[in-house]
């Protein structure tokens, strides 16, 4: 069965400071993996998808790498801002299961003026 | 108008209350999904409709009963509810496949 784990659960830095969150799952058969943003008593908001072909993605100030065979993600975010203050949630799509997204349970940022 | 739309916001029940949840997208999707979000627990895949078919059932309870009359629109009727059935429960829509999920803003549910 398909586990993903985000590591911290939370995090609090000063702002401008470079930060990485983890992202690891057991099962290394997945299609892609997604990174998303929830803000408090609010929906999700993709940031990233890394097919499991690729190694990375990039968007702006943010930075996602893929390492299917060891089963670890990484989201990088540079020089943060008090705006990044938010839940990042981690979630693998099972190869063969369409839509199912696996979740971990995110890590809570948040970034202090 | 977001991509997503979902209403109530917020929903209050009793366990006997029948009520019903509603997700519309304006994104031309051609699949919609409901999610449950329960406190300290991951989130978690309900059902799965692609043209209007549903696709998958994630062995969820029959008091929850999805419908989806078109592509845009997806329906969660609630019957006989648990006060452990308090949860987030988000509407998500994807063009189908493998792509990225939109997400709605949720429908926060509490059963007394």
């Amino acid at each position: 069965k398909q586990e993903v784990t985000q590591i911290p659960a939370a995090l609090s830095v000063p702002e401008g400071e470079n930060l990485v969150l983890n992202c690891s799952f057991t099962d290394s058969a997945i299609y892609n993996l997604q990174w998303f943003r929830q803000d408090p008593g609010k929906g999700l908001t993709s940031l990233l998808l890394i097919q499991s072909s690729q190694r990375e993605q990039t968007s702006g100030r943010l930075n996602a790498s893929l390492d299917k065979s060891s089963g670890r993600s990484t989201l990088y975010i540079a020089a943060s801002q008090p705006g990044d203050s938010a839940t990042y949630l981690c979630a693998v799509n099972l190869s063969g299961s369409q839509g199912n997204l696996i979740f971990g349970k995110g890590t809570k940022l948040s970034v202090k003026p | 108008e977001t991509g997503v739309t979902q209403t109530p916001r917020h929903l209050v029940m009793g366990m006997t209350n029948k009520k019903s949840l509603k997700c519309e997208q304006h994104l031309g999707h051609n699949a919609m999904y409901w999610y449950k979000q329960s406190a300290k627990k991951p989130l978690e895949l309900m059902f799965v409709y692609n043209f209007k078919e549903q696709t998958e059932n994630n062995s969820v309870p029959s008091r929850f009963s999805p419908e989806c009359p078109n592509s845009s629109h997806l329906f969660l009727h609630l019957h006989t509810l648990q006060p452990e059935d308090s949860a987030l429960y988000l509407c998500a829509s994807s063009p189908g496949g493998y792509e990225k999920l939109f997400f709605g803003s949720g429908t926060q549910l509490s059963v007394l």
